[in-house]
């Protein structure tokens, strides 16, 4: 059973295109929701969202989360080939430090 | 400077044969876990620790044993590897307060 469902499974786009990655979830009781891009070895850590309408945002990367809809955005503005990579998206459950991480969204840009 | 250490980076073995992987942070996080990773499957939690001997399971614990003695060390063993063990595997941790994880460089293990 996926709690945390990451959509599109993969993308491919040019440089300098904008793309919107998905995360959708059913767990209603969470802590965080977190975002991270995976390119060659270890996740790194991009957002932490926990309330619902602010927007965070770093550079060309910005991200929100609605907890009335479940779901949260991931904004690449501007792409460039350095964001290449894997996202994943991951919950921080209620109780304890686990985080649920969806399958991720490979993102290919290409020049 | 702060960092996750995981030793070894690449690791061939051979089923049955007892192996250690290393972790090691220089940031006095009281929690740490161990993930591994799997095609199609995404990241999935083994065992977390949230202090000094206090360890537990994650989602997928079965043929793996942890400790956690002191703090800076978070070993994961597989007492008898088995192919379906072979997968990436990331130490993470992060402090009590609200903060992200910080993931290690991760060990790619091959039972053969």
């Amino acid at each position: 059973e996926d709690k945390v469902v990451q959509s599109p499974l993969s993308l491919v786009v040019h440089e300098g295109d904008t793309v919107t990655l998905n995360c959708s979830y059913e767990v209603t009781n969470f802590r965080s929701l977190l975002w991270y891009k995976q390119e060659k070895k270890a996740p790194t850590f991009l957002f932490m969202l926990t309330s619902s309408g602010i927007e965070k945002k770093s550079g060309r990367l910005s991200s929100i989360l609605d907890k009335k809809e479940l779901f949260s955005i991931l904004n690449i503005t501007a792409t460039q080939t350095g964001d290449s990579a894997i996202y994943l998206c991951a919950l921080r459950r209620d109780s304890g430090y686990a985080l649920n991480f969806g399958k991720g969204t490979s993102l290919l840009v290409t020049p | 400077e702060a960092q996750v250490t995981q030793n070894p980076r690449y690791l061939i073995t051979v089923t049955g044969k007892k192996l250690t992987v290393t972790c090691s942070q220089n940031m006095n996080h009281e929690y740490m876990s161990w993930y591994r990773q799997d095609p199609g499957l995404g990241l999935r939690q083994i065992y977390y620790s949230m202090n000094v001997e206090v360890t537990d399971k994650g989602d997928v614990p079965e043929g793996y044993k942890v400790s956690r003695k002191e703090k800076r060390n978070f070993p994961l063993i597989l007492e008898s590897p088995s192919p379906n063990q072979t997968s990436l595997y990331f130490c993470a941790t992060r402090p009590h307060s609200n903060y992200g994880y910080t993931f290690g460089s991760g060990t790619r293990l091959t039972v053969v």
